[in-house]
Formats: C-alpha cells, sequence, structure tokens
C-alpha cells in the first residue's frame, strides 16, 4: 500500500526556517518524482516545487513564490523526500503535502498525497 | 489569481449530470498537456479522480469523467450522490512556467 506521511510543520516567526520530511513506503521511491503542493488556510492547492528521480537527473523546479527561500531534496536510502524552507513569511502558512507525480512517470504509483503537515508562520 | 479559470462553484439535485470546466491557455491545456483533476472532501488530503485528460484511477466510478478541447477540459459526473460534495481542481502544466504544475482556483460542488 502506497502511504506518504508528512512531518515537521509548526509554529515559526517571520524570517525563520523549518524543514519538513514526507517518508514514502509500499513503492520505489528512488524512480519516483515527487512534488510538494500547499494549500493555505481556506484556499485553493498551490504548487510548490518538484523533485525529479536521480536517474532522471535529480532536477529541481519551484514555483516563483519559493524561489530561492525553499529547497528540496530527497534521500533514496531512507525514502524521504525533504522541503527546506528559510526566510519563512506569513503568506507561507499553510497545510503542506507531499505527492507522487499524477503522470506516472518512472513508473511510479501516480497521484498519491500524504495527509500534509500544518506551518504557521506568525509573530 | 490561478492560471486555470474554474467556477467557483456548482451544484445538482441527487442523480443530476453536472460539468466543471476548467479553461486555460495555449501554454497549458492549449499546448497539449495533460489534464488532471482532484477532488478534495472537507478536511481531507486531495485524491486524483481523473488522469491524462479522461483516465480513471483505479477505484474511482465511471460516473466520472473527464474530457478537453482546445484550451478548456471538463469534469462530468453523473448520477450526483451526497458523497460527491467536495472542492474539485483541475491541473496541467504550464510551458511558460518552465513546465511548472499550474492548478484551477478549484471549484465547490454542492448537492442539493
Amino acid at each position: 500500500e502506497v502511504q506518504l506521511v508528512e512531518s515537521g510543520g509548526g509554529l515559526v516567526k517571520p524570517g525563520g526556517s523549518l524543514r519538513l520530511s514526507c517518508a514514502a513506503s509500499g513503492f520505489t521511491f528512488s524512480n519516483a518524482w515527487m512534488s510538494w503542493v500547499r494549500q493555505a488556510p481556506g484556499k485553493g492547492l498551490e504548487w510548490v516545487g518538484r523533485i525529479n528521480s536521480k536517474t532522471d537527473g535529480g532536477t529541481t523546479d519551484y514555483a516563483a513564490p519559493v524561489k530561492g527561500r525553499f529547497t528540496i531534496s530527497r534521500d533514496d536510502s531512507k525514502n524521504t523526500l525533504y522541503l527546506q524552507m528559510n526566510g519563512l513569511k506569513t503568506e507561507d502558512t499553510a497545510v503542506y503535502y507531499c505527492t507522487t507525480d499524477p503522470s506516472g512517470i518512472g513508473n511510479s504509483p501516480r497521484g498519491y498525497w500524504g495527509q500534509g503537515t500544518l506551518v504557521t508562520v506568525s509573530s | 489569481q490561478s492560471v486555470l479559470t474554474q467556477p467557483p462553484s456548482v451544484s445538482g439535485a441527487p442523480g443530476q449530470r453536472v460539468t466543471i470546466s476548467c479553461t486555460g491557455s495555449s501554454s497549458n491545456i492549449g499546448a497539449g498537456y495533460d489534464v488532471y483533476w482532484y477532488q478534495q472532501l472537507p478536511g481531507t488530503a486531495p485524491k486524483l479522480l481523473i488522469y491524462a485528460i479522461s483516465n480513471r484511477p483505479s477505484g474511482v466510478p465511471d460516473r466520472f469523467s473527464g474530457s478537453k478541447s482546445g484550451t478548456s477540459a471538463s469534469l462530468a459526473i453523473t448520477g450526483l450522490q451526497a458523497e460527491d460534495e467536495a472542492d474539485y481542481y483541475c491541473q496541467s502544466y504550464d510551458s511558460s512556467l518552465s513546465g511548472s504544475w499550474v492548478f484551477g482556483g478549484g471549484t465547490k460542488l454542492t448537492v442539493l
């Protein structure tokens, strides 16, 4: 059974840092392209960024609002995806989800989402 | 402002058919990128409902169907049921944003 479990959310002051983790199981994590998506309270979904599999270069892409402040990485030996968030702003307050790519690229399970972890940026 | 445009809300009575539109442009849906649809029940994570425009993952009822024409896509739900009441989001990719994912703003479906 495919499972994605996020952790690491919490309350942080503006300008602070936080690292989120997403523990994956039930599929070959090393083959998967993974993304982070966030949802501000009462708002819609917003893509944060993506990391390709190492086989496909391990490259990352980011949405404009987080580029230069957030970094996505992966540890395939631990089946874990990370989101390092620096220079946090109040507008980064959201539930953060990790998700597998819906295209199924890399023969990975399509479009699975974790339960999300809440990040609150407030003084 | 979302890159993909969806109506904020739609409604229908049990048993009826509803459609949700998703309008994009020549840099996303019109460029030939696949379209995906997600269902988000209250207080839960989104769930993939339709992939690659019109395909259903295992376990998704055939009451849900997707289509695409030009720069727009649609999600149709037939035989509406109370448990279909949820938020629905479309998603695609955008070449003007280096292949980034783009989402619609979401549509709240109310079953009357």
